[in-house]
C-alpha cells in the first residue's frame, strides 16, 4: 500500500533554533498534504494543506511564518518550525491524500515526529 | 456544519473481551468513512474505509460497520489484546469525485487500554 515517510521521528532542539520535518511519498506521487500537530491525548490538530508548486494553506490560528511549508515536488513537503520556543514541543504528523483510479479518495499518515524544544 | 463524534472518550477492558467504539457523524456530502488506529507516539495507520454503500468491513479481529442511514458507525474489537491498546480515530470524508474537492473531519478518538 502508498506509504508515507516522515523524519525526523524524534528531535531536540535548543530555544531559538529551526527544525526542519521531512515527508516523503513513496511509490506514488502526493500533490496534496497535510500537516497536523498533536498535543498529548488530544486528537490531531490540522495545522496546513499543502499543495505541490503552490503556497501552503494555513488554518485559523497558525502563524505562517512559523510553520513554513515547502512541496515543492510531488513526493516531499517540508515543515520547518522556524525560532522554536517549549511552546512549540508537540508530535507532529504529515500525511498524504490518495486518489483511486475510481476516482474515490483517502489519505495516508507519516508515522509523526516528537519535537521537544529546550 | 460537519462533527465527527465519538464514543466514549475512554474505555478500559480486560484481555479477551470484547469491545464496541461508536462514531457518529453529520458529513455532507458523505465519500467515506476511515477507522484509524493510533498508538502512542505514532501516526495513524488505516483499518478499515467504507463508503456509502457498504455496510460492514471486517480487518482481523477488528469490524466496522456503517449506517449511513442514521449516519453512526461502529468499530468492534473481538477478543482484545494488550496491544489493541491505543487511541482509535474516526475520520469522515466530505466531497464528491466531480469536484475533486475533499474534505476531512476527524473525530477526537477513543482511548483505549487493555489490561492483562
Amino acid at each position: 500500500g502508498a506509504v508515507v515517510s516522515q523524519h525526523p521521528s524524534r528531535v531536540i532542539c535548543k530555544s531559538g533554533t529551526s527544525v526542519k520535518i521531512e515527508c516523503r511519498s513513496l511509490d506514488f506521487q502526493a500533490t496534496t498534504m497535510f500537516w497536523y500537530r498533536q498535543f498529548p491525548k488530544q486528537s490531531l490538530m490540522l495545522m496546513a494543506t499543502s499543495n505541490e508548486g503552490s503556497k501552503a494553506t494555513y488554518e485559523q490560528g497558525v502563524e505562517k511564518d512559523k510553520f513554513l511549508i515547502n512541496h515543492a515536488s510531488l513526493t516531499l513537503s517540508t515543515l520547518t518550525v522556524t525560532s522554536a520556543h517549549p511552546e512549540d514541543s508537540s508530535f507532529y504528523i504529515c500525511s498524504a491524500r490518495l486518489t483511486s483510479p475510481s476516482g474515490g479518495d483517502g489519505y495516508t499518515f507519516g508515522s509523526g515526529t516528537r519535537l521537544t524544544v529546550v | 456544519k460537519n462533527q465527527v463524534e465519538q464514543s466514549p472518550q475512554s474505555l478500559i477492558i480486560l484481555e479477551g473481551k470484547n469491545c464496541t467504539l461508536q462514531c457518529n457523524y453529520t458529513v455532507s456530502p458523505f465519500s467515506n468513512l476511515r477507522w484509524y488506529k493510533q498508538d502512542t507516539g505514532r501516526g495513524p495507520v488505516s483499518l478499515t474505509i467504507m463508503t456509502f454503500s457498504e455496510n460492514t468491513k471486517s480487518n482481523g479481529r477488528y469490524t466496522a460497520t456503517l449506517d449511513a442511514d442514521t449516519k453512526q458507525s461502529s468499530l468492534h474489537i473481538t477478543a482484545s489484546q494488550l496491544s489493541d491498546s491505543a487511541s482509535y480515530i474516526c475520520v469522515v470524508s466530505a466531497g464528491t469525485s466531480s469536484s475533486g474537492t475533499y474534505k476531512y473531519i476527524f473525530g477526537t478518538g477513543t482511548r483505549l487500554k487493555v489490561l492483562a
